[in-house]
């Protein structure tokens, strides 16, 4: 299957700062993006669809000034939790869809956990 | 309803015993369908998909969909230890967009 990367794993950080997670589809080209936060034993819960040269679309509930995404190539987009507050802290999961012949399939990376203190 | 309902589990299975989870799906329209595995504090990994009616097999797991039932399933055939983990089936729907399903919790017992 195809490869998607997600850096930084994991990161801890102090209330008030911002942190930007990176997401890239290494083997094939992602013209979207989506971004998911998952809690403790609850599923995936999409936050936002990234499109690469437009302006991402938010799920109902999730602020757009506090999460930022830039999907600025075809391989590579960028999630900032700005100002972030410890109930930010979750584990933050990217996908990439490849689009081929029949159909499309989501890729996920590898998640970043993250912890604001 | 929620768009895609799957039994939360857990689901228990002895070793080498076939494991069943089952999906279904609100949206007539969706035409493709997917199973992820999550291991616990891992990020979910594709299994298998599938875009037609009938069944598809890959090595030990065998997806079948029902698009008439709005019904899609997971067959593990001998189940080992380290297929213990949750199972997430996803729906494209037909409004562009993928829906996941809350997840079967899995535990093959030695």
């Amino acid at each position: 299957g195809a490869v998607v990367s997600q850096h930084p794993s994991r990161v801890i950080c102090k209330s008030g700062t911002s942190v930007k997670i990176e997401c890239r589809s290494l083997d094939f080209q992602a013209t979207t993006m989506f971004w998911y936060r998952q809690f403790p034993k609850q599923s995936l819960m999409l936050m936002a669809t990234s499109n690469e040269g437009s302006k991402a679309t938010y799920e109902q509930g999730v602020e757009k000034d506090k999460f930022l995404i830039n999907h600025a190539s075809l391989t590579l987009s960028t999630l900032t939790v700005t100002s972030a507050h410890p109930e930010d802290s979750s584990f933050y999961i990217c996908s990439a869809r490849e689009e081929r012949g029949a159909g499309e399939t989501q890729y996920f990376g590898p998640g970043t956990r993250l912890l604001v203190l | 309803q929620k768009e895609v309902e799957q039994n939360s589990g857990p689901l228990s299975v002895p070793e080498g015993a076939i494991a069943s989870l089952n999906c279904t799906y609100s949206d007539r329209g969706s035409q493709s369908f997917f199973w992820y595995r999550q291991y616990s504090g891992k990020s979910p990994e594709l299994i298998m998909f599938i875009y037609s009616n009938g069944d598809k097999e890959d090595g030990r797991f065998t997806a079948q969909l029902n698009k008439a039932s709005q019904y899609v399933s997971l067959l593990i055939r001998d189940s080992q230890p380290s297929d213990s983990a949750t199972y997430l089936c996803a729906v494209g729907t037909s409004y562009d967009k993928v829906i996941f399903g809350p997840g079967t919790s899995l535990s093959v017992i030695p």
